[in-house]
């Protein structure tokens, strides 16, 4: 089975653009969440959504923004881009959502974003 | 957010055991406590997740007090190949955010 897919790899943004990176789940699972991780830090979570509907954000203002679709993938959304939003962003995806928070996260392999 | 603290980093050698205890305040009270590896440009990789007391796995032993306010990875017997950055995760009681430790780097020696 395929694992978490996210895309694109690696990309570069300058100051001001709008980035979108999308996710893909693993199939059957309902719940993906984003984060963000700069280098030499832990993932910072953004958001979590499950069966379509937000059911968690992060400190991030509001130039980052989600989605998911029926079909469970997901994207992720951000404005004005600044120089402190390159990071590597991270999707998750899990099988149990609701109102349990964590269960197991299946990660993504990332996509590598650089804004200049 | 709940505040998570792990240490730094921790070197070993191999062959012997490695325990790092992550410090969590204001977790959800009906949530688990998991802890992810992570090697360089990859994504974290699950390893093992408890609610309280004891869990043990293949690879994993996880320490859970009574009180939740911490929990303790334990590797037996690590390998060079364990080198790499440990996180714990847990859940906010309060709003339903996750949060990740900052992460512990451990490095086995030969």
């Amino acid at each position: 089975d395929a694992g978490v897919t996210q895309s694109p790899t690696h990309l570069i943004k300058t100051r001001g653009q709008h980035v979108t990176l999308r996710c893909s789940p693993i199939s059957g699972h309902k719940s993906v969440s984003w984060y963000q991780q700069v280098l030499g830090q832990g993932p910072q979570f953004i958001f979590q959504y499950y069966e379509k509907e937000e059911r968690g954000r992060g400190n991030f203002p509001d130039r980052f923004s989600a989605r998911q679709f029926p079909n469970y993938s997901s994207e992720l959304n951000v404005n004005a881009l600044l120089l402190g939003d390159s990071a590597l962003y991270l999707c998750a995806s899990s099988f149990v959502g609701g109102r349990v928070l964590t269960g197991e996260l299946f990660f993504g392999e990332g996509s590598r974003l650089t804004v200049l | 957010l709940a505040k998570t603290t792990q240490p730094i980093s921790m070197d070993s050698y191999e062959g012997q055991e490695v325990n790092i205890t992550c410090s969590h305040n204001n977790i959800a009270t009906n949530d688990y406590i998991t802890w992810y590896q992570q090697f360089p440009s990859q994504g974290p990789r699950f390893i093992i997740q408890g609610y309280k007391t004891k869990v043990t796995n293949e690879v994993a032993s996880l320490f859970i007090p009574a009180d939740r306010k911490s929990s303790t990875l334990s590797l037996p017997r690590v390998s060079l190949s364990d080198t790499a950055v440990y996180y714990c995760l847990v859940g906010d009681r309060a709003d339903y955010k996750l949060s990740f430790g900052a992460g512990t780097t451990v490095t086995v020696r030969a």
